[in-house]
Formats: structure tokens, sequence, C-alpha cells
């Protein structure tokens, strides 16, 4: 089936720093990516839809100029989360399209 | 607007008991569902979904559920559970065949089977 790979899987950075999670889909192509973030016990909850060669499409309540997201070939979507500070620690998991969805392993950020 | 309920959060169960994780759902249009599976600090696995055809859909490691459009629910059900089972499930549906359209998910219900 379709694979969806999600890089780093864990990371962890300091306050005020920028870090950038990718999202690859490795054999098909993708003109849809969803990222998600999910707080501790609680459900995944859409961030923003990245569409490629155009402008992400966030969700209300989402700083699009904290959470980056680029999309600029039909196999790669990045999330850069820019200047981050410790409230941005969370799991964030990436989506592209298919039947199903298929989901990247997810990127464990924790800011100290 | 889309949206799903798992009205439990925690559902406990004997290892070789059937097993039941319910979700209920509101949609527009017509639904397309899923279930996916999620272990400690992993993404979403995909379970099994209902697009169109037999109520009873059969998924993954024995699982499956059944879409029933009058209670507007696709719980999901296993004969009898492993210990292995134990993880987070969530129900998700995108309304439509839209390839470009979201997933809208469920809270999660932490399943622990007891050994």
């Amino acid at each position: 089936g379709a694979v969806v790979s999600q890089h780093p899987s864990r990371v962890i950075c300091k306050s005020g720093t920028s870090v950038k999670i990718e999202c690859r889909s490795l054999d098909f192509q993708a003109t849809t990516m969803f990222w998600y973030r999910q707080f501790p016990k609680q459900s995944l909850m859409l961030m923003a839809t990245s569409n490629e060669g155009s402008k992400a499409t966030y969700e209300q309540g989402v700083e699009k100029d904290k959470f980056l997201i680029n999309h600029a070939s039909l196999t790669l979507s990045t999330l850069t989360v820019t200047s981050a500070h410790p409230e941005d620690s969370s799991f964030y998991i990436c989506s592209a399209k298919g039947n199903e969805a298929f989901f990247g392993q997810g990127t464990r950020l924790t800011v100290v | 607007a889309q949206s799903v309920a798992q009205p439990e959060d925690q559902v406990n169960v004997a290892e070789g008991n059937p097993l039941t994780v319910k979700c209920t759902y509101s949609v527009s249009g017509n639904p397309y569902l899923f279930w996916y599976v999620q272990y400690p600090n992993r993404g979403l696995q995909f379970l099994l979904k209902y697009i169109t055809g037999d109520n009873l859909v059969k998924g993954s490691y024995g699982f499956e559920a059944e879409f029933n459009k009058s209670q507007t629910s696709f719980h999901l059900k296993k004969p009898s559970a492993l210990v292995s089972d134990s993880a987070l499930y969530f129900c998700a549906v995108r309304e439509g065949s839209n390839y470009g359209q979201n997933f809208v998910f469920g809270p999660g219900t932490r399943l622990s089977v007891l050994p």
C-alpha cells in the first residue's frame, strides 16, 4: 500500500528556535496533504491543508506565520514551527490523500 | 458540518471476550467512515473503511464494523479481544469521495484488554 514518511519522529529544541518537519509520499503523488496536531490524550485536530504549488489553508485559530507550510512538490510537504515555545510541544501528524488517507508516523516535538 | 462522537473515553474488556467501540457521526451528505488505531507515540494505522455496499465491513487484525444509517453509527467490533489490541482507537468521517477533503476525527476511545 501507499506509504507516507514523516521525519523526524522525535525532536527536542530550545525555545525560540525553529523546527522543520517533513512529510513525504513515497510511492504516489500527493496534491493535497494535511497537517494535524494531537495534544496528550486528545484527538487529532486539523491545523492546515497543504496544497501543492499554492498557499496552505489554515484552520481557524492556527497562526500561519508560526506554522509555515510549504508544499513545493507532489511528494513533499514541510511544516516549520517558527520561534517555538514550550506550548508548541505536541505530536504532529501529516496525512496524504488516498482512499483511506495515509498517515505519517508522527513527530513528537518537545520545546524546552 | 461534519462531526464524530465516541461516547466512551475508555473501554475495558477481558481477553477472549468480544469488544465493541462505539462511534456515531453527523454529515450532511454521504458519509465515508473510517477506523484508525494508534499505539503510543505512533502515527495512525488504518483498520477499515465504509464507502458503500455491504453494511458490515471487515478490516485488519480481525476487526469489523457495522454501518447503520438510521442510527448514524459505525461501531467497531471484534469477536475475541487480544491483549495486543490495547490502544487508542479513532473513528473518522469524510464527507464524500473528494480526496482533497480532510478527515474529522472523533475524540478517541482507549481500549484496554485485560489478560
